[in-house]
């Protein structure tokens, strides 16, 4: 069973441009979370979805957005690009209908923003 | 707001010892995950805890719940150069995570 991908895997931008990253979730998963990691603040959680709806909300400003696709892949928007922006972008999917849920992560996206 | 403390944040140990990671939150809170990031990696999760006195075990690794006392631990036993990571735990459906347990296994 093929894993979660991310892609693209490495990206380069400058500040003000936008940005969108991509993430397909394993086969049959409803849920694709996105995280953020950065040295400085550590990980943080950037919203969830499930069944095309976005179902939790981190504490982010509105430059960060996502949506998720009928076959779950899902997408996640960075609009007016910053310096602090620069982070690892971790997606993790799951079937989305138990507490228990076992999120399975991506490799991530490594986002250079100069 | 809900605060996660882990401690310690760094761990060096020997292999073979035993040692305890903490995790420390704030309010209510109604799961409980603990993941693992190998440098330069993506996360591994290792268990989710949701109920009072829940307790985990996988391997070396056996991860418990005290919801009373707002405490979830990672407890490492005989620890082996292989358990060498960076270990998370994170609270609740909006993923508050602690700032990490970097752990170092030396022979």
């Amino acid at each position: 069973k093929a894993g979660v991908t991310q892609t693209p895997r490495y990206l380069i931008k400058t500040r003000g441009q936008q940005v969108t990253l991509s993430c397909s979730p394993i086969s049959g998963h409803r849920s694709v979370s996105w995280y953020q990691q950065t040295p400085g603040q550590g990980l943080q959680f950037l919203f969830e979805y499930f069944s095309e709806t976005q179902r939790n909300k981190g504490n982010f400003p509105g430059r960060f957005s996502g949506r998720q696709f009928s076959n779950s892949r899902s997408e996640m928007n960075v609009s007016t690009l910053e310096l602090g922006d620069s982070a690892l972008y971790l997606c993790a999917s799951s079937w989305g209908q138990g507490k228990a849920d076992t999120q399975y992560f991506g490799p991530g996206t490594r986002l250079t923003v100069l | 707001e809900l605060k996660v403390e882990q401690n310690p944040l760094f761990l060096s140990m020997q292999e073979g010892k035993n040692y305890t990671i903490y995790c420390n939150y704030s309010t209510t809170s109604d799961r409980l995950y603990w993941y693992r990031q190998d440098p330069g990696k993506s996360l591994e999760s290792l268990f989710v805890l949701l109920s009072n006195g829940a307790v985990k075990q996988e391997g070396r690794l056996m991860a418990s719940l005290d919801t009373k006392a707002r405490l979830s631990t990672l407890h490492i036993t005989a620890a082996v150069h292989d358990l060498s990571a960076t270990y998370f735990c994170a609270v609740n459906n909006d993923m508050r995570f602690g700032a990490g347990t970097r752990l170092t296994v030396k022979p």
